[in-house]
């Protein structure tokens, strides 16, 4: 089955600066792939995906980048808030299956 | 983006009473929604598969006599923790699949519910 591993496990960055997250995943036909943003005490919000036919895709200061060849997906954060401190969860699915997540990286921005 | 409202968020009960909890999709119709129970400062732990008019499905060690889960609408599922532990004590989260996300339905997930059994 599908296995998604996720670094780091824990970030830390100045206001301003760029964050990134990356995640590996183990199943070829896995062809989405979202990103959730879970705050203290609160569920997980969908904040960028991709399918597998797109390379990149942006929204404001996040994008999300896929490499197919490697089995790997990143978050890019851009200009970092003290808002955008949570823990991010990454995930991978194929249509039908569950969707399997990471195991999370907890995010601090520094004001 | 999808909504789906999840009720209590907070529910603190004695031990060897039940809790229910109520997961709802608000602007669509959600043949299958989803139970995870998450614990502090780790991922989300696939429960159950919530089926619309059929029995749940349950992830191995889940235990289907004590995590009651009912989907009795397309927009309603309810999951109950009969006769609550301590070790029940959690995070318990629901999500429901969008029907309308295109080739990939996207998943969205309710606020949450902080169980807590004294």
């Amino acid at each position: 089955g599908e296995n998604v591993e996720q670094h780091p496990s824990t970030l830390s960055v100045q206001e301003g600066d760029s964050a990134v997250i990356k995640c590996t995943y183990s199943d070829s036909a896995s062809n989405y792939f979202p990103w959730y943003k879970q705050e203290l005490g609160k569920g997980p919000q969908l904040i960028i995906d991709i399918r597998s036919n797109v390379g990149e895709k942006k929204d404001q200061r996040i994008a999300v980048t896929l490499n197919k060849t490697a089995k790997h997906f990143s978050l890019h954060i851009t200009e970092t808030q003290p808002e955008d401190s949570a823990v991010y969860f990454c995930a991978a699915n194929t249509y039908g299956q569950n969707f399997v997540f990471g195991p999370g990286t907890r995010l601090s921005v520094l004001p | 983006g999808a909504v789906v409202s999840q009720h209590p968020s907070r529910v603190i009960c004695k031990s060897g009473t039940s809790v229910k909890i109520e997961c709802r999709s608000l602007d669509f119709q959600a043949t299958t929604m989803f139970w995870y129970r998450q614990f502090p400062k780790q991922s989300l732990m696939l429960m159950a598969t919530s089926n619309e008019g059929s029995k749940a499905t349950y992830e191995q060690g889940v235990e289907k006599d004590k995590f009651l889960i009912n989907h009795a609408s397309l927009t309603l599922s309810t999951l109950t923790v009969t006769s609550a532990h301590p070790e029940d004590s959690s995070f318990y989260i629901c999500s429901a699949r969008d029907p309308f996300g295109g080739v990939n339905e996207k998943l969205f997930f309710g606020s949450g519910t902080q169980l807590s059994v004294l």
